[in-house]
């Protein structure tokens, strides 16, 4: 049973629009978001975070936006550019214990095309 | 100092034949984690550990699959008498502590192909 779900498999854009990537979860005990992108051949490296007590946190080009009634949040690039091509992944804590274990959905792959 | 650091990058096995996929923290983590990612599919959470004991292992497949560390620092993850829906890619992280708010830092991953 998928938890955390990203429905779209890829995404391309133009330098210099908007690139938006969704996230749908399942569990309302969730209540820690990350999200996290992913070059070939890397590791996952930590993008950006939102706490369930907010509906927005931004970080410079980056934005999350949270909407738990919906149990869904975005990751909003604002402009996009060339070198944010790359696998895109929607996390989320398990809030029913001081727990370590992230729930991963499948990754978004955005294309930004110059 | 360095990343978190995976060997192999790449292991290619036969079916039924037992691997070992190792992990070098960054230094002075005390947490570390397992994950595994299918294709076509999220980060699959396997195992973590605190110290050198791994509180909760019921992420783990099988019984085919096990886990240790030891110093506070090098996991290896071993998988026995290997299977073809074993063939993924391998990817461990640490982190300073274990909870939320701790970042985890990954490595590259093993990609594992079983034949």
């Amino acid at each position: 049973d998928q938890q955390v779900k990203q429905n779209s498999p890829s995404l391309s854009v133009q330098e210099g629009r908007i690139s938006i990537l969704n996230c749908d979860y399942t569990n309302s005990m969730f209540d820690y978001f990350l999200w996290y992108k992913k070059y070939p051949a890397e590791g996952p490296t930590f993008l950006i975070s939102i706490s369930s007590i907010k509906d927005k946190n931004e970080d410079g080009r980056f934005t999350v936006f949270l909407n738990k009634s919906a149990k869904h949040l975005s990751l909003h690039i604002v402009p996009s550019q060339p070198g944010d091509s790359a696998v895109y992944f929607c996390a989320a804590y398990d809030g029913s214990g001081n727990t370590g274990k992230l729930i991963f959905g499948q990754g978004t792959t955005l294309q930004v095309k110059p | 100092g360095a990343g978190v650091s995976q060997s192999p990058s790449n292991k290619v096995t036969e079916k039924g034949k037992d691997v070992e996929l190792r992990c070098d923290p960054i230094s002075g983590h005390t947490a570390l984690y397992w994950y595994r990612q299918r294709l076509g599919q999220g980060l699959e959470f396997l195992i973590y550990f605190q110290g050198n004991s791994a509180p909760d292992k019921s992420g783990l497949p099988s019984d085919r699959f096990s886990a240790e560390r030891t110093g506070e620092s090098v996991s290896t993850l071993t998988i026995q008498r290997t299977q073809q829906e074993d063939s993924a890619v391998y990817l461990c992280a640490s982190s300073l502590a274990y909870g939320i708010y701790n970042e985890q830092f990954f490595g590259p991953g093993t990609r594992l192909t079983v034949l």
